[in-house]
């Protein structure tokens, strides 16, 4: 069946350390493939997607995500986290053609001074 | 990316009574879908709500419990039917965007059932 796994449920980073949140998917071909934020008491906000070509891509606020297909993992990454940045993090992924996402069940990122 | 908004941004209900949520798009959209989130949880997606023609369930809910509007390109309903403290989520409504299965968000209605 199509999934998407986030394998870490809740992280502590300390303000200003790098930050690596992890996704793995199981699709039968190559996934469109999204990270979206959830911050307290609000809606999903897309912070980048991948559809094809570069594996490497760059979101908004700072984010970027890396496609690695021999893992099959789109893991986030930034290189130094704000406090703004606590919010829980959703991984999301469709099959081509599929206009129906599959979610993760989110990571908890809390931030610590 | 579109504008949305959901009315109302949260109630508390009694339980046996429906309520029913708007979502308004500043934009005419094809694509209309409908989630819920439980408390601590992931998204489930309820249905998917096109213009014109009956909104698709998806396994595990039916049109009784959650019956679906869809009169025009940039609006839509979901009511929660009969509740109980079982469908305190939230409820979001999202939008088909530009790109291949990219979909914006609303900011959801927090429902409590008591």
């Amino acid at each position: 069946a199509q999934s998407v796994t986030q394998p870490d449920i809740h992280i502590t980073v300390s303000e200003g350390a790098s930050l690596e949140l992890r996704c793995n998917y199981s699709y039968g071909a190559t996934p469109y493939l999204f990270w979206y934020v959830q911050s307290p008491g609000q809606g999903l906000q897309l912070l980048l997607k991948y559809f094809s070509g570069d594996t490497l891509v760059q979101g908004i606020k700072g984010f970027e995500a890396e496609f690695k297909r021999s893992q099959s993992s789109f893991n986030l990454r930034k290189p130094s986290v704000h406090w703004s940045d606590a919010a829980e993090y959703f991984c999301a992924g469709a099959n081509f053609g599929n206009e129906k996402l599959t979610f993760g069940t989110g990571t908890r990122l809390t931030i610590i001074p | 990316s579109a504008v949305i908004s959901q009315k109302p941004s949260r109630d508390i209900c009694q339980r046996g009574t429906s309520l029913t949520i708007q979502c308004q798009v500043d934009s005419q959209v094809t694509m209309m879908f409908w989630y819920r989130q439980q408390p601590g949880q992931s998204l489930t997606l309820i249905a998917t709500a096109n213009q014109g023609s009956e909104a698709t369930y998806e396994s595990g809910f039916v049109i009784d419990k959650f019956p679906i509007s869809r009169p025009n390109l940039t609006f839509s309903t979901l009511t929660v039917s009969n509740m109980s403290p079982e469908d305190s989520s939230i409820y979001l409504c999202s939008v088909r965007g530009g790109g291949f299965s990219e979909q914006y968000f609303g900011p959801g209605t927090r429902l409590t059932v008591t």
